[in-house]
């Protein structure tokens, strides 16, 4: 089975603009979170999408959504993008509710 | 944001070496997991644990879920180089998954 996909792998955006981040979650699971991940704040939770319903949300600004289609594919937008948001963003796929959780590649942003 | 406490946060081991790290909540978990990443790569799922007081083991690893719910542990017997990483906890709750900090293990050969 393949594995998470996440596009693109590197990302380098300008404070102000916005970006989308997609992920592939592996065939048949149908929930799929998104981390960030810094080296000052480790692993930090943003969403959890399943069955195209966010069920689930960590303590970010409204900039960051996400949405998830029909197929489980999903995306985060983070929109006005500031120096801060320069982090790796994992997202991960799982089918036993919440408990196990298999992750990406990770999407490695750059805010200039 | 909320994070798991995570012990040794690094610690530097000759192969052959045991290695033993964990992970302490405040909380209560259903399910707790250990992951273990590599440089620039997503983190791999290495056991996951779903009863208070299991020990389930894959390979070298051993993880056990703490009676109390709010604890595990991991161990890795007889280290190789390629053990060295990023090794993470993660407790898992209903529609919550809180990662801990994280222990830097280096094998030295």
């Amino acid at each position: 089975k393949a594995g998470v996909t996440q596009t693109p792998r590197y990302l380098i955006k300008t404070r102000g603009q916005q970006v989308t981040l997609s992920c592939s979650p592996i065939s048949g699971h149908r929930s799929v979170s998104w981390y960030q991940q810094t080296p000052g704040q480790g692993l930090q939770f943003l969403f959890e999408y399943f069955s195209e319903t966010q069920r689930n949300k960590g303590n970010f600004p409204g900039r960051f959504s996400g949405r998830q289609f029909s197929n489980s594919r999903s995306e985060m937008n983070v929109s006005t993008l500031e120096l801060g948001d320069s982090a790796l963003y994992l997202c991960a796929s799982g089918t036993r509710g919440p408990y196990e959780q298999y992750f990406g590649p990770g999407t490695r942003l750059t805010v200039t | 944001g909320q994070q798991l406490n995570q012990s040794p946060q690094s610690m530097f081991i000759q192969e052959g070496e045991d290695v033993s790290m964990n992970c302490t909540s405040s909380s209560i978990f259903n399910t707790w997991l250990w992951y273990k990443q590599d440089p620039g790569e997503g983190p791999v799922l290495l056991i996951a644990l779903y009863k208070a007081g299991e020990l389930t083991s894959n390979g070298r690893l051993t993880a056990q879920f703490g009676i109390t719910r709010k604890d595990s542990f991991l161990n890795i017997s007889a280290s190789i180089p390629s053990d060295v990483g990023i090794y993470f906890c993660a407790g898992s709750g209903t529609y919550k998954y809180i990662f801990g900090t994280g222990t830097r293990l280096k094998v030295l050969a």
